[in-house]
């Protein structure tokens, strides 16, 4: 199975600040990479699919990076109703493997 | 679009329950489909688990080691409606499972709000 990890397990930021989360996979997933939001008591919702094509409806601000094994994903400029818990997804082979969450909180 | 998952609950170890999820607003028969679940709590313990895929038709169907030979997962296109039938569950079963669409890339488009099945004595 292919490993997803991210990094950092969580961070503190500010509305306004830029903010980059890191996904490493285990072996290369081309770019069949895909990056989830979360909030609490809520399903995950796809942001980004194919390591940087914006899901409709997702805003600008999320952009997407990377092909192989690493990737990233950049919240522009935080706004309050971004803070959440963040997952990555590998879609290159079964099982989909998920990363463990980066949990993006306020400072 | 919209998802709905049901029948979660309370079950003893070693149990069995079967799983719904209901969708309407786009033509299921052309969309595989996916379970995945998340155990509550804190912690690590805590992410994304896949469970589960199966083929537009039911012909095809793929699971995780953690659930194989305990889990069976199957659809009913004319009731646009996909089943998870647990048996044999554990107390680490204990999770919201979530029923969700497959997108072309592989991603999961579309979710239900879950369902939380709680196995314990």
């Amino acid at each position: 199975d292919i490993q997803m990890t991210q990094s950092p397990s969580s961070l503190s930021a500010s509305v306004g600040d830029r903010v980059t989360i890191s996904c490493r996979a285990s072996q290369s997933v081309g770019s069949y990479l895909n990056w989830y939001q979360q909030k609490p008591g809520k399903a995950p919702k796809l942001l980004i699919y194919g390591a940087l094509r914006l899901q409709p409806g997702v805003p600008s601000r999320f952009s997407g990076r990377g092909s192989g094994t690493d990737f990233t994903l950049t919240i522009s400029t935080l706004e309050p109703e971004d803070f959440a818990t963040y997952y990555c997804q590998q879609s290159e082979t079964t099982p989909r493997t998920f990363g463990q969450g980066t949990k993006v909180e306020i400072e | 679009v919209q998802v709905v998952e049901s029948g979660g609950g309370l079950v003893q170890p070693g149990g069995s329950l079967r799983l719904s999820c209901t969708v309407s607003g786009f033509t299921f028969s052309n969309f595989e489909m996916n379970w995945v679940r998340q155990a509550p709590g804190k912690g690590l313990k805590t992410g994304l688990e896949w469970l589960s895929r199966i083929s537009t038709t039911g012909n095809n169907i793929y699971y995780a080691d953690s659930v194989r030979g305990r889990f069976t997962v199957s659809r009913d296109n004319a009731k646009n409606s996909l089943y998870l039938v647990m048996n044999n569950l554990r107390v680490d079963d204990t999770a919201m499972y979530y029923c969700a669409r497959d997108h072309s890339s592989g991603s999961f488009d579309d979710w239900g709000q879950g369902t939380l099945v709680t196995v314990s004595s």
